[in-house]
């Protein structure tokens, strides 16, 4: 098993560019989430997806767009990239969402020039 | 808004020593409390907690719950260098049909030799 798996784990954009991260579970988990990790800030919970099919907003959605292309896999897509969106991202995914442990991926270092 | 503030912030101990991290929260429907490792890269699942006064323990880790006084430690007693690294803690709450995470900003453990 892999786990969580993402992709790519390192991009640098200009503004105004866009890109999609990918993240993958072979774990059968029905929930997935998309953090963003800033210095001093602490995991931050972008957009969530509690079972496939649906998708709800998290703390800080703006800026992102999400899709749940299947139970396995839910991208995260930036679609005109600002400097402020600069910021490790992190995938994670959960048997269910409630009372659940989550289990991250290896996270996405992504620069916006 | 839920809030999780963990003390300190950073620590520096011999190894041998013994620490208590702190994580206090105030959170609106809690559902559980969970403790993450971060070494440089993805977190890693340590501990979920539930219920008061019940001690989760896995090796030289513990941690235990006080859902009256809203906080929760994680003690490491005789540090290695291995457990260098971030803990974090969070706080699962429900939500309108949903559950969200809401991580503290970390302690950043660092053990000497």
């Amino acid at each position: 098993n892999a786990g969580v798996t993402q992709t790519p784990k390192f991009q640098v954009l200009k503004t105004g560019q866009s890109m999609t991260l990918q993240c993958a579970q072979d774990m059968n988990h029905n929930s997935m989430y998309w953090y963003r990790q800033d210095p001093g800030m602490g995991l931050r919970l972008i957009y969530y997806s509690a079972s496939e099919g649906t998708t709800d907003k998290g703390e800080v959605p703006n800026g992102y767009n999400v899709s749940r292309l299947n139970k396995r896999e839910f991208s995260l897509r930036l679609e005109s990239a600002a400097p402020s969106q600069t910021s490790v991202y992190f995938c994670a995914s959960s048997f269910y969402e409630g009372a659940y442990e989550q289990y991250f991926g290896p996270g996405t270092r992504l620069t916006v020039t | 808004e839920d809030k999780v503030v963990q003390s300190p912030l950073s620590l520096v101990v011999h190894e041998g020593d013994t620490v208590t991290l702190n994580c206090s929260y105030e959170v609106t429907n809690f559902r559980s409390l969970l403790w993450y490792k971060q070494e440089k890269k993805a977190p890693t699942f340590l501990f979920m907690l539930t219920s008061s006064g019940i001690e989760k323990k896995s090796g030289r880790l513990s941690s235990i719950l006080d859902k009256k006084e809203l906080f929760s430690i994680l003690n490491i007693t005789a540090t290695q260098t291995g457990d260098s690294a971030v803990y974090l803690c969070a706080v699962e709450a429900a939500g309108a049909g949903s559950y969200q995470l809401t991580f503290g900003k970390g302690t950043k453990l660092s053990v000497i030799p």
